[in-house]
């Protein structure tokens, strides 16, 4: 099947830095991708979706500024957390949908980010 | 409103011991219903993908069934196994293929000797 891998799986950071998330779809074309956090014990909730060369489009409550979203290929999306704060901590699970088809869609293994 | 509700919302059983776990939504139209399988610090895995149409899907151990009627769907896994302590998630999606996927909660199982 299909694989969308993400990088780095788990980053600690100062609170203030900022940090970059990278997600790929390794074997397919992705024209949209799909931005999740999960606290613990919690389910997905999407954060943002972005389209290949264009701008993403956020969740209501979800700061545009401070979630930097680039999806400049088929098959990379990033995330930049900017100026990240302890509350940032999270896990953030990146999903990307297929082209065409069934428009399956299929979930990266999540990056586990902790802000000291 | 768009919703999924998944029951129970956690579940321990012994091992080799079956167990099934509900889901109902509210999304109208429905294009398909997934489960997937969540392991703690893991993303989620498809079990079983299902349209309006079909009423039964097996992947191994696991059975999905729908009833598009009464917009209900359930996920039976038989002779568990330790290994199938995660969180189970069913995730829904309307009729249209841009259609943000709608997520339950989750029902997390635990699976003990």
């Amino acid at each position: 099947g299909a694989v969308v891998s993400q990088h780095p799986s788990w980053v600690i950071c100062k609170s203030g830095t900022s940090v970059k998330i990278e997600c790929r779809s390794l074997d397919f074309q992705a024209t949209t991708m799909f931005w999740y956090r999960q606290f613990p014990k919690q389910s997905l909730m999407l954060m943002a979706t972005s389209n290949e060369g264009s701008k993403a489009t956020y969740e209501q409550g979800v700061e545009k500024d401070k979630f930097l979203i680039n999806h400049a290929s088929l098959t990379l999306s990033t995330l930049t957390v900017t100026s990240a704060h302890p509350e940032d901590s999270s896990f953030y699970i990146c999903s990307a949908r297929e082209r065409t088809g069934f428009y399956e869609q299929y979930f990266g293994p999540g990056t586990r980010l902790t802000v000291t | 409103k768009n919703q999924v509700e998944q029951s129970p919302q956690s579940l321990i059983i012994l091992e080799g011991k079956n167990c099934t776990l509900q889901c109902n939504y509210t999304v109208s139209p429905f294009s398909n219903l997934r489960w997937y399988k969540q392991d703690t610090g893991r993303g989620p895995v498809s079990l079983t993908i299902m349209t309006f149409s079909e009423n039964t899907k097996s992947n191994g151990r696991y059975t999905a069934t729908l009833d598009a009627d009464t917009k209900q769907s359930s996920l039976h896994i038989t002779a568990s196994q330790l290994s199938d302590s995660a969180s189970y998630i069913c995730v829904v999606r309307g009729f249209s293929g841009n259609t943000p996927l709608v997520f339950g909660k989750g029902t997390r199982l635990s699976v003990i000797a």
